[in-house]
């Protein structure tokens, strides 16, 4: 079976330091891994994927990813924080195990402070 | 483009009561999927729809229905609302597996 957990379930960061997301993920099948950003009162919009392609996978608005099989980890990267990333973000894994389901995490608040 | 496109965008229920949620997508995706959203559990699966004419429970369907109308719609029905549906449904839809899913913007649902 999948799984996936997000580590942190809140995270706050100054304008302009560094972003760290962490997640790991548990699968029996090589696994299928996304990011998902959700705004207030909006849907779940598409960061990033990784696909068993490059191990570090480049997304939108400078955010990155990068597979560690090793570690079980698909953690996410931003070098500096905006106001705007200021959203809730979730890890989400598919394998063929699960039908190609998708699996959430619990979701991590980002806030930015100015 | 609209994308995926859910309606109502809120609503207020009574305990019993019946509703349902409708969702289309004009991307010509093949598969489409209804979510529950709850606070620090992610999104849950309430049923899919993997091609027009089939559906599938997921990982919550107790208390639903669903009908994949046509390869663009696919509605959600609560036959008797209860309280512990209260919640945010999303609708999603992608174009095969492995690929990602495109999501609406969700209809709040309030169950007194």
């Amino acid at each position: 079976a999948q799984s996936v957990t997000q580590l942190d379930s809140h995270v706050s960061v100054s304008e302009g330091t560094p972003v760290l997301l962490r997640c790991n993920y548990s699968s029996s099948y090589s696994p299928s891994l996304f990011w998902y950003v959700q705004h207030p009162n909006k849907g779940l919009q598409l960061l990033l994927k990784y696909t068993s392609a490059a191990t570090l996978v480049k997304g939108i608005n400078g955010f990155e990813a990068e597979f560690k099989k090793s570690e079980t980890s698909f953690h996410l990267t931003k070098p500096s924080a905006h106001m705007s990333d200021a959203a809730e973000y979730f890890c989400v894994v598919s394998d063929l195990g699960a039908g190609n389901m998708l699996t959430f995490g619990g979701g991590t608040r980002l806030m930015v402070k100015p | 483009n609209a994308g995926v496109t859910q309606t109502p965008k809120f609503q207020v229920l009574k305990t019993g009561q019946s509703m349902t949620l409708q969702c289309a997508q004009d991307m010509n995706h093949n598969s489409m999927y209804w979510y529950r959203q709850d606070p620090g559990m992610g999104l849950r699966l309430i049923y899919y729809s993997a091609s027009e004419g089939t559906t599938d429970k997921g990982e919550v369907p107790n208390g639903y229905n669903v009908s994949r109308l046509n390869k663009r719609e696919f509605s959600l029905r609560l036959e008797s609302a209860a309280p512990s549906q209260t919640s945010v449904y999303f609708c999603a839809s992608r174009p095969g597996p492995n690929q990602p899913q495109h999501f609406g913007d969700g209809t709040r649902l309030s169950i007194l």
